[in-house]
């Protein structure tokens, strides 16, 4: 039963358009994360947010950007889709530091 | 600063053999440790975690892993691997005083039949 959702699974999408990953969790954690990761590579913290209306940058510059209106919700949005987008990003959420709980995460390409 | 070395990147075993995956780390501060699993096309999920006590800890899968403060290390280890445990394992380690979590590069073990 995952307790953390993240829609879509896969998306193949244009250079040039609009997209929103949607990341959802149950557990009321007010840590949320987004991190970037290409195949078989490291994970890159590319945003973060300890609570609602507060987001951060993380370690990998990112074009896209974070919101957190909702504790449940951290969408994660390109404004503008281009090839070198192409990469799986996965959502995770934490109560303190006890672990993280992560997503099935998102396979984007960028065609 | 908080920091995390996997020394072997990929580890081929047979199955039914036992198996370690290294994991050293490096922090200034008193640290909480974990070992996560990644299966192709998905998430990562938690295998175990040292947060305080028992310095061997058992996780899921007949995963267990032991924390030595000297050596600064939590070397990941299973008995006798099965095919199915083929995965990408990272280690990982937080500050207990709030820090964000830091992973290791990960380790690609492979089981071979």
């Amino acid at each position: 039963e995952a307790d953390i959702y993240q829609t879509p699974r896969y998306l193949v999408i244009g250079t040039g358009k609009k997209i929103t990953l949607e990341c959802s969790q149950t557990m009321g954690h007010d840590k949320m994360y987004w991190y970037q990761q290409d195949p078989g590579m490291e994970l890159h913290l590319i945003h973060y947010s300890y609570g609602v209306n507060s987001t951060e940058k993380g370690d990998l510059s990112s074009e896209s950007t974070v919101s957190r209106i909702r504790t449940e919700h951290f969408p994660l949005t390109l404004e503008s889709a281009r090839p070198s987008h192409t990469s799986q990003y996965l959502c995770a959420s934490s109560v303190l530091n006890y672990g993280y709980t992560f997503g099935s995460g998102t396979r984007l390409t960028v065609v | 600063a908080q920091s995390v070395t996997q020394l072997d990147s990929q580890v081929p075993v047979f199955e039914e053999a036992p198996v370690e995956l290294r994991c050293n780390y490096s922090s200034s501060v008193s640290v909480y440790l974990f070992w996560y699993v990644q299966y192709p096309n998905q998430g990562l999920q938690l295998l175990l975690k040292y947060l305080s006590g028992s310095t061997l800890v058992k996780g899921i899968n007949g995963f267990e892993a032991e924390f030595n403060k000297s050596q600064t290390s939590f070397h990941l280890r299973k008995p006798s691997v099965h095919i199915s445990d083929t995965a990408e394992y990272f280690c990982a380690v937080s500050g207990s005083y709030g820090q964000n979590f830091v992973f290791g590069p990960g380790t690609r073990l492979s089981v071979l039949p």
